[in-house]
């Protein structure tokens, strides 16, 4: 069954420091999403990127984040200056788009653990 | 304000009971509302869909219901195992936006 990857699975750095996180949407698949789950707290819609542009971005998605479809699979989150409260599960999820009209279903990757110290 | 509440935080249910999950909502006009299950550390893994015009879906043991009007889904398990102990958690999406919005979740674990 195709699912959604990402890599790495765990990513520590130095606060200051630029980190990209990466995706492999399912083939398919049309939008694609970034969501963060800090720990013991919900999943928080980050942006999301439909037609090589972003669609719609949340108020967490600030200066510092930035998006990127480079090819035809990878689908990657940039952070460029990581701050400590960046620390979470940041997760990548595709969807196939409209069904009769509708929005499809969303699919999750794995997740990355990013630790900023 | 908006909210999405889930009814609580844990649940402990016998083995072979059926779990039944609340996920209520506030200042939404979802165009459909769906479900997922996340284990430890790992990402929410999709499990059913219910779009706002449809009463209720079912996937072999589970069940969704979806009240516009109670602004409620409840979600079931029957005949519940061990290996269903997990954090599920309930996501909308309204009309007119692309986020899909997730309540807190809850820890549901099934007692052998």
């Amino acid at each position: 069954e195709p699912e959604v990857t990402q890599t790495p699975s765990h990513q520590v750095t130095q606060m200051g420091q630029e980190v990209i996180l990466r995706c492999v949407p399912i083939s398919n698949h049309l939008y694609f999403y970034w969501y963060r789950q800090i720990l013991g707290q919900k999943v928080e819609f980050l942006v999301s990127f439909y037609n090589n542009e972003i669609s719609e971005k949340s108020e967490i998605f600030d200066d510092q984040f930035s998006v990127e479809r480079p090819d035809g699979s990878n689908f990657t989150l940039k952070i460029r200056s990581t701050k400590l409260e960046d620390s979470a599960m940041y997760f990548c999820a595709s969807s196939a788009g409209f069904a009769g009209g509708l929005r499809d279903e969303q699919f999750f990757g794995p997740g990355t653990r990013l630790t900023v110290l | 304000s908006q909210k999405i509440e889930q009814n609580s935080e844990a649940l402990n249910i016998q083995e072979g009971k059926t779990a039944t999950l609340t996920c209520n909502y506030t200042n939404y006009s979802p165009a459909y509302l769906q479900w997922y299950r996340q284990d430890p550390g790992r990402g929410p893994v999709f499990l059913l869909l219910i779009r706002e015009n449809e009463k209720e879906k079912r996937k072999e043991r589970l069940k969704v219901t979806f009240d516009t009007t109670l602004k409620q889904s409840l979600f079931h398990i029957t005949a519940s195992q061990p290996a269903d102990s997990a954090t599920y958690l309930c996501a909308l999406l309204n009309f007119g936006n692309e986020k899909l919005t997730f309540g807190t979740g809850t820890r549901l674990t099934i007692i052998p």
